[in-house]
């Protein structure tokens, strides 16, 4: 019983490309989160959701852009990739008050 | 300095042994504390949250000293299955919801 889908396990793209990464969740959470992680950095939130059309900016949202025009499914979006953007993509969501995420599977992005 | 703070590892313990591991954090005013686990190339699963008083569960302990800024994880008894990496996380209020903000983790690898 899968409750926050990726769209995609693994992803290559060129440099320059516009991407779209898709997460939908099935549990009715008020907030989304979409994390990136890469060795020895961690999980970083680019940009997270606590709504349908709210969005706020994490701590890294430079390159990235979101839409979450319903309340299951939060897209990332790389306007242009660029090759610093290959990555492990983390989507999460989470009830507000509740105690932690759940996470997605995860998208593995390769910009070449 | 980084919002939590973990000793990388890695950690090489034989099966049966108890291992401890470390976190602390920046931010006085975080409420809720959690560790997750994540295996190779898979997504983080909560493990356990942490509450004040300390909490056990099975052979996984976890403390919280306030004072220190200080959260630890104890397992006793490792077995095979405990190799992963474990993520020391700790709740930011921030913006529109509630924020988890992760560690970069320590592995661990149980031997034979």
């Amino acid at each position: 019983d899968v409750k926050v889908t990726q769209s995609s396990r693994y992803l290559v793209k060129r440099t320059g490309e516009k991407v779209f990464l898709e997460c939908v969740q099935d549990m009715d959470h008020e907030n989304m989160f979409w994390y990136r992680q890469d060795p020895g950095l961690g999980l970083r939130l680019i940009y997270f959701s606590y709504d349908v059309k709210m969005k706020e900016k994490g701590d890294i949202p430079e390159g990235y852009s979101v839409s979450r025009e319903k309340k299951e499914r939060f897209s990332l979006i790389l306007e242009s990739a660029s090759t610093n953007q290959t990555s492990m993509y983390l989507c999460a969501s989470s009830f507000t008050g509740g105690d932690g995420y759940t996470f997605g599977s995860g998208t593995r992005l390769t910009v070449v | 300095r980084k919002e939590v703070e973990q000793d990388p590892g890695p950690f090489n313990v034989p099966e049966g042994a108890t291992v401890a591991f470390n976190c602390t954090y920046s931010n006085s005013a975080s409420q809720s504390f959690f560790w997750y686990r994540q295996d190779c190339r898979k997504e983080p699963k909560l493990l356990m949250s942490v509450y004040s008083s300390g909490n056990e569960d099975g052979r996984f302990t976890a403390q919280l000293n306030r004072a220190s800024q200080y959260i630890s994880l104890l397992i006793r008894d490792s077995k095979l299955s405990d190799s992963a990496t474990y993520l020391c996380v700790v709740n930011r209020i921030s913006g529109s919801a509630r924020q988890l903000t992760f560690g970069s983790g320590t592995q661990l690898t149980v031997l034979p």
